[in-house]
């Protein structure tokens, strides 16, 4: 039982470089999620999808974009980085909308220089 | 709005020591609440939900309504609860979407 796999697990990108963080889950669930965290800040919720083909945008969600690709598939976009954007990215998700427990995955440690 | 307070950033006790990590959040209707437990570098994992008023490794956390607080607690710490814990809220973000708000999270150092 792989959950939810996020792709890299590090990145360090030039300000102004684009990159696109991968995430996958193999548990059949509808919703997934994006979000950051950063120290003293918790985790802030950039981008939702509730279902394949929907996204909406959640408290953080400037300077990225997003796309689900299919059920399994959620990736977030930098399209060009800034020191701000230096992060850890976890992506979630849980099995439809309502009040679950949500699945996390492992994490992107994200450094733009 | 919808938010969550964590008041302490940080929380040192001695093992053996009883543990209360602070919750309190701001929602207009009915929430679910949640706590989750980072441990060192690692991913999120859920410790609790209030729905199902279960007990995880010796933690327990009563929701009341009356103070809006969602406190975690433990009788005995042990030095691997040192951790990250973040109290969180299933509401509603603007346009309808769901997602959870998280507090800023409080650092529990269990001293042997």
């Amino acid at each position: 039982n792989a959950g939810v796999t996020q792709t890299p697990k590090f990145q360090v990108l030039k300000t102004g470089q684009s990159m696109t963080l991968q995430c996958a889950q193999d548990m059949n669930h509808n919703s997934m999620y994006w979000y950051r965290q950063d120290p003293g800040m918790g985790l802030r919720l950039i981008y939702y999808s509730a279902s394949e083909g929907t996204t909406d945008k959640g408290e953080v969600p400037n300077g990225y974009n997003v796309s689900r690709l299919n059920k399994r598939e959620f990736s977030l976009r930098l399209e060009s980085a800034a020191p701000s954007q230096t992060s850890v990215y976890f992506c979630a998700s849980i099995p439809g909308q309502g009040r679950y427990g949500y699945t996390f995955g492992s994490g992107t440690r994200l450094t733009v220089v | 709005a919808q938010r969550v307070t964590q008041p302490e950033k940080l929380l040192s006790v001695f093992k053996g020591a009883p543990v209360e990590l602070k919750c309190n959040y701001s929602y207009s209707g009915s929430p679910e609440l949640f706590w989750y437990v980072q441990y060192s570098r690692q991913r999120l994992q859920l410790l609790l939900r209030h729905i199902s008023r279960e007990s995880i490794k010796g933690f327990t956390a009563d929701l009341n309504k009356g103070e809006t607080s969602f406190h975690l607690k433990k009788p005995f710490a042990q030095e691997e609860d040192s951790a990250m814990y973040y109290c969180a809220l299933s509401g509603k973000y603007r346009r309808g979407a769901d997602g959870l708000t998280f507090g800023k999270g409080t650092h529990l150092i269990i001293q042997p």
